[in-house]
């Protein structure tokens, strides 16, 4: 079974400060992992995915997120905080033969002060 | 590509009214997902389809809801009769063949509320 956990419900960062958003899986096969966001009254859109290739994921609007397998993790970074970042960030796991199903975290909301 | 088209955009309606959610995947995407939005359960898988066909529909609340694809370019998802606790934002999502490694495309979604 497959499971997502976004360490943080909650993050606030100050605009041009770094951003970091936290996320475990737990995963019996080899996952792919997707960060989505979505903004207010939005519905989700994709900001980047690892899929067994490069560990490092570059995605749009400057964020990357990194796997470690030894940690389990797949935090999400950006070096230079937005206001237009402010949003709701879902982490994503989804494993190899799960009939392509996609397991969601529970969400980070993502407020960034002027 | 339009991306996915979901209608209505918002729903208000009547506890024990009939509601009809429209989706229209992207053209060539042979899977197909309704999911639930609240704020105490986050997103919940409803029912999924393959080529029209429904996979997996154990996560369908109860049997006030259903869902449809009669074709490969749209699919229904029907609450009757509606409740108060039906009221979430409904999202439908398509993929491609190759699945999984593109992840799913959303729709903007459905704001139902049931008064």
């Amino acid at each position: 079974a497959q499971s997502v956990t976004q360490l943080d419900s909650h993050v606030s960062v100050s605009e041009g400060t770094p951003v970091l958003l936290r996320c475990n899986y737990s995963s019996s096969y080899s996952p792919s992992l997707f960060w989505y966001v979505q903004h207010p009254n939005k519905g989700l859109q994709l900001l980047l995915k690892y899929t067994s290739a490069a560990t490092l994921v570059k995605g749009i609007n400057g964020f990357e997120a990194e796997f470690k397998k030894s940690e389990t993790s797949f935090h999400l970074t950006k070096p230079s905080a937005h206001m237009s970042d402010a949003a709701e960030y879902f982490c994503v796991v989804s494993e190899a033969g799960s009939a392509r199903q996609l397991t969601f975290g529970s969400g980070t909301q993502l407020t960034v002060l002027p | 590509d339009a991306g996915v088209i979901q209608s209505p955009r918002h729903e208000v309606t009547e506890m024990g009214q009939e509601v009809t959610l429209r989706c229209k995947p992207i053209s060539g995407h042979d899977y197909l997902f309704w999911y639930r939005q609240t704020m105490m359960r986050g997103l919940e898988l409803l029912i999924y389809f393959n080529n029209n066909v429904p996979i997996d529909d154990s996560g369908m609340p109860e049997d006030r809801f259903s869902a449809k694809m009669p074709n490969a370019s749209f699919s229904t998802l029907k609450i009757q009769p509606s409740e108060p606790r039906d009221s979430a934002v409904y999202f439908c999502a398509s993929s491609y063949r190759v699945g999984v490694i593109n992840g799913y495309t959303f729709g903007s979604g459905t704001r139902l509320t049931v008064v």
